[in-house]
Formats: C-alpha cells, sequence, structure tokens
C-alpha cells in the first residue's frame, strides 16, 4: 500500500495567491482529515470528512479556507487568498475509524510558505 | 476547550538511559493516543489507551493512562538513537467531539 499522498510536497506562494494541496487518502479508509502544523500551535484538526461528507470543519481558522472531498481517493485543501500567517506544514490523514480511534495513518505533509 | 500539556519540552539524553515523558490535562479523554514524527514526515501512531489505569507495552516502549484518564505517561527503557523524535499526546474528548494534540516532548538520544 503506497500510504497517504500528498502533493504537493513544498509550496512557495506569494501573499494573496491561491494554494491548493491535494490527498488521496489510503483505499478503503472512510475518513479522512486536514490537520496544519507549526511550531507556535502544534498540530491542529482543521476539518475532517467520513464518506466524503464533511463532519465537523470547526477547526477551518477562516473563510479564506475551504475543503473539498469530491471522492474516496481525493480531497483538496484550499486558501484563498493565502497570507504569510498560513505557513505551516499541512498533513492530511486517513483512516478506518472515527477520532481517537487506532488506525489514523498520516501522510508526508506539504510545507507551505507564503511570502 | 481541552488541553493537553507536555513535559518535558525538550529532553536530551545518551543511549542506554531511561526517560519518561508526561502528557497532562484538567480534562476527561475518553481515548489517548500517543505518536512518534520524524523530521520531514508525518506523526506514526504508536498506540492508543482508552480504559482508565491501562498500561500497554511496545517493546521498550510502555504507555500508562491514568484511572482518571486525564493524564498519560510514555517510558522508554534502555534508549536507542532511533527513538530520537518528535513525542506528541492526543485525546479525544468524552464526547467523542474534540481530538486535539499536545504541543510534544522532542527527545533526542546521543550516540
Amino acid at each position: 500500500d503506497a500510504g497517504v499522498i500528498q502533493s504537493p510536497r513544498h509550496e512557495v506562494t506569494e501573499m494573496g495567491q491561491e494554494v491548493t494541496l491535494r490527498c488521496k487518502p489510503i483505499s478503503g479508509h472512510d475518513y479522512l482529515f486536514w490537520y496544519r502544523q507549526t511550531m507556535m500551535r502544534g498540530l491542529e484538526l482543521l476539518i475532517y470528512f467520513n464518506n466524503n461528507v464533511p463532519i465537523d470543519d470547526s477547526g477551518m481558522p477562516e473563510d479564506r479556507f475551504s475543503a473539498k472531498m469530491p471522492n474516496a481517493s481525493f480531497s483538496t485543501l484550499k486558501i484563498q487568498p493565502s497570507e504569510p500567517r498560513d505557513s505551516a506544514v499541512y498533513f492530511c490523514a486517513s483512516s478506518t475509524v472515527t477520532l481517537g480511534g487506532e488506525t489514523q495513518y498520516f501522510g508526508p505533509g506539504t510545507r507551505l510558505l507564503v511570502l | 476547550t481541552q488541553l493537553l500539556e507536555q513535559s518535558p519540552q525538550f529532553l536530551s539524553i545518551q543511549e542506554g538511559e531511561n526517560l519518561t515523558v508526561y502528557c497532562n490535562s484538567s480534562s476527561v479523554f475518553s481515548s489517548l493516543q500517543w505518536y512518534r514524527q520524524e523530521p520531514g514526515e508525518g506523526p506514526v501512531l504508536l498506540v492508543t489507551v482508552v480504559t482508565g489505569g491501562e498500561v500497554k507495552k511496545l517493546k521498550r516502549l510502555t504507555f500508562q493512562f491514568g484511572d482518571a484518564r486525564k493524564d498519560s505517561s510514555l517510558h522508554i527503557t534502555a534508549a536507542q538513537p532511533g527513538d530520537t523524535g518528535l513525542y506528541l499526546c492526543a485525546g479525544l474528548d468524552n464526547y467523542g467531539q474534540n481530538f486535539v494534540f499536545g504541543p510534544g516532548t522532542r527527545l533526542s538520544v546521543l550516540p
């Protein structure tokens, strides 16, 4: 199994630009999670999906952030417009069970730098 | 808001030493997980504990969930350089709605 796949691995953009992060979960996993990690705030859950449906987006910081899961094998996290404070590592994770369960697998992350 | 605190924040030890890191909260959690994260990679789940007082062992790692389900500890015996990394605890509240990570303990094991 290839594990959770994220792209791009690194993204450098200028303030105001749109950024789209992509994730392919592990096949057969019904849950998909987006996280953000910074030195100041640590690892934060942004949003998660169950069977492609958003369940809880209370962690999404602002309306500039949006996430979609058009099918079971693909999800995007979009930031528009991006700001320097959005610079962070964004992780996608997938699981067969919901939060706190045994099998949450993380991708390698996308390191985003907004100048 | 549920909050998890971890201590120590940083720990540097010599190979072969034992160590314990802690995860504490004033809130009760229905489950608590420990992860290890290496530079440039995502966290990797080590263990999930769900029962107060539960102890789980994973080779040289021993995990304990407090009786009141508010705290947890991770003990490593005879640490090795391969144990180096960021150790994160994460907890799910009793309602199954809030999932939070602690800030982590950054461990460095020197050969």
